[in-house]
This record gives C-alpha cells, sequence and structure tokens, in this order.
C-alpha cells in the first residue's frame, strides 16, 4: 500500500526557515513525480511545485521560486521542501503528494503538515 | 496562469439528491482536469482525473464530464459520507491551478 508520511507541525518565526520532510513507500519512488501543495486556514489549496523523483527536475509556482526548494532523497525514498524567509501569510498546512505520470493529477496525499508563523 | 472558477460556491443537499458542480477554465484546457474531496482536517483525495476517468476505489455515484472549458462532477445520489467540499484542478499547463471549492452541505 502506498503510503507518504510528513514530518510534524512546526512553529516558526518570521523570517525564518521551515524543512518539511516527506517519507514515500509501497512503490517505486523514481517512477512519480512530488507535488507540494498549501491550505491556509479555511482556504482553498495553492499548488506549490512539482518534483520528478527520477531526475529531479521542478516547476515551481512563480510567487514563491525565490524562496522555496524541493528536493528528493531516492535512497531513502523521502521528498523534502524548503521554504524560507516565512512570512504570516505562509501559516499554512502544507501537503506532499504523489503525481500521476501524464494526468499529473496527484493520487496520494501526506497526512499534512502545520506550519505557523508567528512572532 | 489559467483561472478555474466553481459553481455553486456552497450547495445544501439531501442525502439522496442528485448533486452537480460545474468548473470553468479560462483558457482551454483540453481534458486536463481532475477533482478532488476534501473531508474537514483531512487531506484531499482524487476522485476523478482526466475530466471522465474514476479513480480507483472511488464509488461508481460520482462521474465526470466536459471537455475545452467546461466540466461538470455529478453525484448521482447523495451518500452522507458525501457531504464534503470538492475542487477542480487543470493538470494542463503550470502552475496547475484549483477552483475555489464547493462545500455541499445537509440541507
Amino acid at each position: 500500500q502506498v503510503h507518504l508520511v510528513q514530518s510534524g507541525a512546526e512553529v516558526r518565526k518570521p523570517g525564518a526557515s521551515v524543512r518539511v520532510s516527506c517519507k514515500t513507500s509501497g512503490y517505486t519512488f523514481y517512477i512519480h513525480g512530488i507535488t507540494w501543495l498549501r491550505q491556509a486556514p479555511g482556504q482553498g489549496l495553492e499548488w506549490m511545485g512539482w518534483i520528478s523523483a527520477r531526475n529531479g527536475d521542478t516547476n515551481y509556482a512563480q510567487k514563491l521560486q525565490d524562496r522555496f526548494t524541493m528536493t528528493t532523497d531516492s535512497s531513502t525514498t523521502t521528498a523534502y521542501m524548503e521554504l524560507r524567509g516565512l512570512k504570516s501569510d505562509d501559516t499554512a498546512v502544507y501537503y506532499c503528494a504523489r503525481t500521476m505520470v501524464i494526468p499529473y493529477a496527484v493520487d496520494v496525499w501526506g497526512q499534512g503538515t502545520t506550519v505557523t508563523v508567528s512572532s | 496562469d489559467i483561472q478555474m472558477t466553481q459553481s455553486p460556491f456552497s450547495l445544501s443537499a439531501s442525502v439522496g439528491d442528485r448533486v452537480t458542480i460545474t468548473c470553468r477554465a479560462s483558457q482551454n484546457i483540453d481534458n486536463y482536469l481532475n477533482w478532488y474531496q476534501q473531508k474537514p482536517g483531512k487531506a484531499p483525495s482524487l476522485l476523478i482525473y482526466l475530466t471522465s476517468n474514476l479513480q480507483s476505489g472511488v464509488p461508481s455515484r460520482f462521474s465526470g464530464s466536459g471537455s475545452g472549458t467546461d466540466f461538470s462532477l455529478t453525484i448521482t445520489s447523495l451518500h452522507p459520507e458525501d457531504f464534503a467540499t470538492y475542487y477542480c484542478q487543470q493538470s494542463y499547463n503550470i502552475p496547475w491551478t484549483f477552483g475555489q471549492g464547493t462545500k455541499v452541505e445537509v440541507k
């Protein structure tokens, strides 16, 4: 069975950085990409970016690309995201999700990681 | 960026009702339209991909249709577990964008 298990909740001050991990299991890691999304409290879903687990190719949301980095570690089948220069409106639940080839639909989601940015 | 507009924003329905949610793209997205369901406090789950393909394990009362710019999600007979928020998403162009969501509530 496919699982994506994310690291735990984080609290950061404005200007700090946060790194969230996404441990995958139950499938061949390099076949599927990983998408990162977030959801601010009471709001809808926001696509942040996608990374190929095969070759590390990335696509970033333009509004985030200066302070957002996605990586993967095939040896541990884990994906990571780092967001720097945190602002209060980065407060959200962050999701990693396995991404189907070609339809680019996200078919298996992590449980979400709450990141709170507060002084 | 491609804008995705869902309607209605919310709806009230009863168990057994037929429910239709629409999603309009600001430009042609061919059939690269996916639907997700999200329950409070939970991650979303994929219902339908490429407009009309039912994800494995999703009940057949869910169906999707459309092409180009206009799409719909239909639940033929609402079950108690279907009260949730539904999102459409285009995967035609980067950045992949979502509709604002449609909340299906108990009447």
